[in-house]
């Protein structure tokens, strides 16, 4: 299933599925985004960073796609798992030393 | 190896009393900042401090103030408490910038205003 990050905050997905969280960011400057997961009474977590010169990089599990002339970015996580289920938050640099976040998506596996 | 630690994890206050929330990072990092989260909210940058003895406000500032003595500690203080400073806080701490790395979060503290 797809999420359009702000205007859809929740996603729910098969366990084994595929996930794509997508999120629209703000500022045509910004050169780094970051994608981080939160899990119910804990702080975020990084989990996978892109910078403006890439548009995909991989990690374990995660892809993210940044296409920088519709100003949108996408997480992708594969064979999706219970662990999975948090919020999930971008953030791109709209400044020195300033990070903006969006509000986050909220991923529910279901068994 | 504790990462980043912050202290209380949940307080209540009454309009007008003043706190400190504590953060303290082992990791050796310069950079160190402060959000709070709303509900269907991004988190907010509170205020920032790229190294000791330097500090900056960020987004959302009034009402708080910080201090940076030494490299590990990055208290808040609330002031004069108000209902509108009801929020879970984090504090954040980075190697490389918080524009230009990874975040390591601490694991927030809940603060209620009545």
């Amino acid at each position: 299933g797809e999420s359009v990050g702000l205007h859809l905050p929740t996603l729910s997905v098969q366990e084994g599925d595929n996930s794509i969280i997508n999120c629209a960011y703000s500022n045509s400057a910004s050169d780094y985004f970051i994608w981080y997961k939160q899990e119910s009474g804990k702080g975020p977590q990084f989990i996978i960073d892109i910078r403006s010169n890439m548009d995909k990089r991989q990690g374990q599990r995660v892809t993210v796609l940044l296409n920088k002339t519709v100003k949108h970015l996408s997480l992708q996580i594969a064979a999706t798992q219970p662990g999975d289920s948090a919020v999930y938050f971008c953030a791109e640099n709209i400044g020195a030393n300033d990070m903006r976040f969006g509000a986050g998506t909220r991923l529910t596996v279901k068994p | 190896n504790a990462g980043v630690t912050q202290t209380p994890k949940f307080q209540v206050l009454k309009t007008g009393q003043s706190m400190t929330l504590q953060c303290a990072q082992d990791m050796n990092h310069e950079y160190m900042s402060w959000y709070r989260q709303d509900p269907g909210m991004g988190l907010r940058l509170i205020h920032y401090s790229v190294g000791a003895g330097i500090t900056d406000q960020g987004e959302v500032p009034n009402g708080y103030n910080v201090s940076r003595s030494t490299t590990e500690d990055f208290p808040l203080r609330l002031l004069s408490a108000a209902p509108s400073q009801t929020s879970v806080y984090f504090c954040a701490s980075s190697s490389q910038g918080m524009d230009t790395g990874e975040l390591f979060f601490g694991e927030g503290s809940r603060l209620t205003v009545l």
